[in-house]
């Protein structure tokens, strides 16, 4: 696609649910992060997939939070039994990396899924 | 610890009028530094990518500059219009061999009123 899809937009769901959301990174991007942004801070990071190697998970904050790339392409960001603490918006990036470039290339964010825990 | 450190946290300025931003970084080994700009309720976008050897660069009214020995950079906007109001991201790359994760600043937000 053109960009970074995510869906949904937005989710609203109830303490103790599980969600997920969904990225669609820019095709060939080989790197793909998720970040976590509660309302008025900075970007948190939680994951980092790249082409097909072992994930880098150390961001994610507990093991309610899990993530997975099917195919090199889509991942999916879980979150079980949902807590209030877990509202934020949740933003997912892709990047291109040659393996001869130096350090990482642009990141190309999607527009966010913003979950709402009551 | 690499850490990005910017200022101000929040800056409000008149349309019309000029404004900088900082970022101090301690991130190492250095490869890239880049400015972002984020618009209420939408993802980051790119604005400059500054490299080890570069000391200015200009995106239109956005001036980036980078002192690689001070480890500092800032982002100056010109002729500032309303809809520079955003937040401003510094974000920092590791070169190849350190972690591909690059490590963000917290943003400045700024308001330009009319």
């Amino acid at each position: 696609g053109a960009g970074v899809s995510q869906s949904p937009s937005n989710k609203v769901t109830e303490k103790g649910k599980d969600v997920e959301l969904r990225c669609d990174p820019i095709s060939g991007h080989t790197a793909l992060y998720w970040y976590r942004q509660s309302l008025g801070q900075g970007l948190e990071f939680l994951i980092y997939f790249q082409g097909n190697s072992a994930p880098d998970k150390s961001g994610l904050p507990s093991d309610r939070f899990s993530a997975e790339r099917t195919g090199g392409s889509v991942s999916t960001l879980t979150i079980q039994r949902t807590q209030q603490e877990d509202s934020a918006v949740y933003l997912c990036a892709s990047s291109s990396r040659n393996p001869e470039d130096r350090g990482t290339g642009e990141l190309f964010f999607g527009e966010g899924s913003r979950l709402t825990v009551l | 610890k690499n850490q990005v450190e910017q200022s101000p946290q929040s800056l409000i300025i008149l349309e019309g009028k000029n404004c900088t931003l900082q970022c101090n970084y301690t991130v190492s080994p250095f490869s890239n530094l880049r400015w972002y700009k984020q618009d209420t309720g939408r993802g980051p976008v790119s604005l400059t990518i500054m490299t080890f050897s570069e000391n200015t660069k200009s995106n239109g009214r956005y001036t980036a500059t980078l002192d690689a020995d001070t480890k500092q950079s800032s982002l100056h906007i010109t002729a500032s219009q309303l809809s520079d109001s955003a937040s401003y991201i510094c974000v920092v790359s590791l070169a190849s061999g350190g972690s591909y994760i690059p490590t963000f600043g917290r943003g400045t937000s700024l308001i330009v009123h009319p």
